[in-house]
């Protein structure tokens, strides 16, 4: 059975500073993996969707990297703003299954 | 980009009634949908999953007539709570996809729905 934990489960970090998020899931046999983010309230915004040949994405201060042989994934979030803070899901996706499988989150929490 | 609204955003509802949530592709035929349950301060929990024109897949443990799902067409699918009680207030979220098969296509959510039963 498919298992995702996100280390940390919080996160409070001053603005300007580089961050990492952790994810590891336990079986490497995925289809791809995706962080989301969650506002408040709100529903789930993709950030970045990596496929399991990929190595990582990246999309303006973000970054993800994808060791599948592992069963790890990093969010990097580069000069952080108050403006990230948010829950970052990271979910994989199966082989052979269509749905996603969620960890618990990282509440991140970005202070002038 | 794909579009996913979900309808309504908050509803309050009294103890024994029902009440539907709409879920819509707006810019793409959504093959297959997805609701989920999420609890406070808690990661998603996977209800079912539908493709249109067929019954929906219920996880273990998520009573089938509790949670009434219809995916009857490629943009709309609905999950109807019969006989709420305050044990199900919770946020309710879809999700969408247009994949078919293939393993390179990410999902789309909705915005989710607050519940609270009184």
């Amino acid at each position: 059975k498919q298992e995702v934990t996100q280390i940390p489960a919080a996160l409070s970090v001053p603005e300007g500073e580089n961050l990492v998020l952790n994810c590891s899931f336990t079986d490497s046999a995925i289809y791809n993996l995706q962080w989301f983010r969650q506002d408040p309230g709100k529903g789930l915004t993709s950030l970045l969707l990596i496929q399991s040949s990929q190595r990582e994405q990246t999309s303006g201060r973000l970054n993800a990297s994808l060791d599948k042989s592992s069963g790890r994934s990093t969010l990097y979030i580069a000069a952080s703003q108050p403006g990230d803070s948010a829950t970052y899901l990271c979910a994989v996706r199966p082989g052979g299954y269509n749905k996603l499988i969620f960890g618990a989150g990282t509440r991140l929490a970005v202070h002038p | 980009g794909a579009v996913v609204s979900q309808h309504p955003s908050r509803v309050i509802c009294k103890s024994g009634t029902s009440v539907k949530i709409e879920c819509r592709s707006l810019d793409f035929q959504a093959t297959t949908m997805f609701w989920y349950r999420q609890f406070p301060k808690q990661s998603l929990m996977l209800m079912a999953t539908s493709n249109e024109g067929s019954k929906a897949t219920y996880e273990q443990g998520v009573e089938k007539d509790k949670f009434l799902i219809n995916h009857a067409s490629l943009t709309l699918s609905t999950l109807t709570v019969t006989s709420a009680h305050p044990e199900d207030s919770s946020f309710y979220i879809c999700s969408a996809t247009s994949g078919t098969g293939g393993a390179n296509y990410g999902y789309t959510f909705g915005s989710g729905t607050r519940l609270t039963v009184v």
